[in-house]
């Protein structure tokens, strides 16, 4: 069955980039669509962006600016990574399967990852 | 695009049934049938339990039912258990094809 596992700093200074990989177990990169989700400490789920069978992606508008969401099919990874951090950006990051029958829900999570924006 | 609106609260005593809303516009719930249910324990990741309204995944109870009127979709857990305690959070798919969660519901089981 397909397992998802998110890696990358936990800790990442203010104006810097946050980098964090998905790696997928189980299955094919290329079969799914894929999704980041975060969640500040004690709050609520931000949808982040999707990544398409195609290689293309969307992004949740109020972050487009500053996310890129690529794939490495060789890897059977995906990554997310978000420029210009603020303390606000701080939150588990999750990353997903979008549900194959059903194309925004997501079926199978990661465990998700702490980071934290910090001097 | 804003979040979509859920009580911040429920909650309900074993056997009992209860229901969570959450109230879009017509740029998200109102206009698609593409509305997900997640329940949240403490300190894990989400699970689906609803997706495309009413529909359940594999292994989700069938104490556990959704719907929707207008821009607004419900959750219905009846015959409510202790592990049900949770936080509960909605989601739609939007008109600029995007993804918006509800800010979530904690479910107290008294």
């Amino acid at each position: 069955q397909v397992q998802l596992q998110e890696s990358g700093p936990g800790l990442v200074k203010p104006s810097e980039t946050l980098s964090l990989t998905c790696t997928v177990s189980g299955g094919s990169i290329s079969t799914y669509y894929w999704g980041w989700i975060r969640q500040p400490p004690g709050k609520g789920l931000e949808w982040t962006g999707y990544l398409y069978r195609s290689g293309s992606t969307n992004q949740n508008p109020s972050l487009k600016s500053r996310v890129t969401i690529s794939v490495d099919t060789s890897r059977n990874q995906f990554s997310l990574k978000l420029r210009s951090v603020t303390a606000a950006d701080t939150a588990v990051y999750f990353c997903a399967r979008v549900l194959p029958s059903a194309h925004d829900a997501f079926d199978i999570w990661g465990q998700g990852t702490m980071v934290t924006v910090s001097s | 695009q804003s979040a979509l609106t859920q009580p911040p609260s429920v909650s309900g005593s074993p056997g009992q049934s209860v229901t969570i809303s959450c109230t879009g516009t017509s740029s998200d719930v109102g206009s698609y049938n593409r509305v997900s249910w997640y329940q949240q324990p403490p300190g894990t990741a989400p699970k689906l339990m609803i997706y495309e309204v009413s529909n359940r995944p594999s292994g989700v109870p069938d104490r556990f039912s959704g719907s929707k009127s207008g821009n607004t979709a419900s959750l219905t857990i009846s015959g409510l258990q202790a592990e049900d305690e949770a936080d509960y959070y909605c989601s739609s798919y939007t008109s600029i094809t995007t993804v918006v969660f509800g800010g979530g519901t904690k479910l107290t089981v008294l």
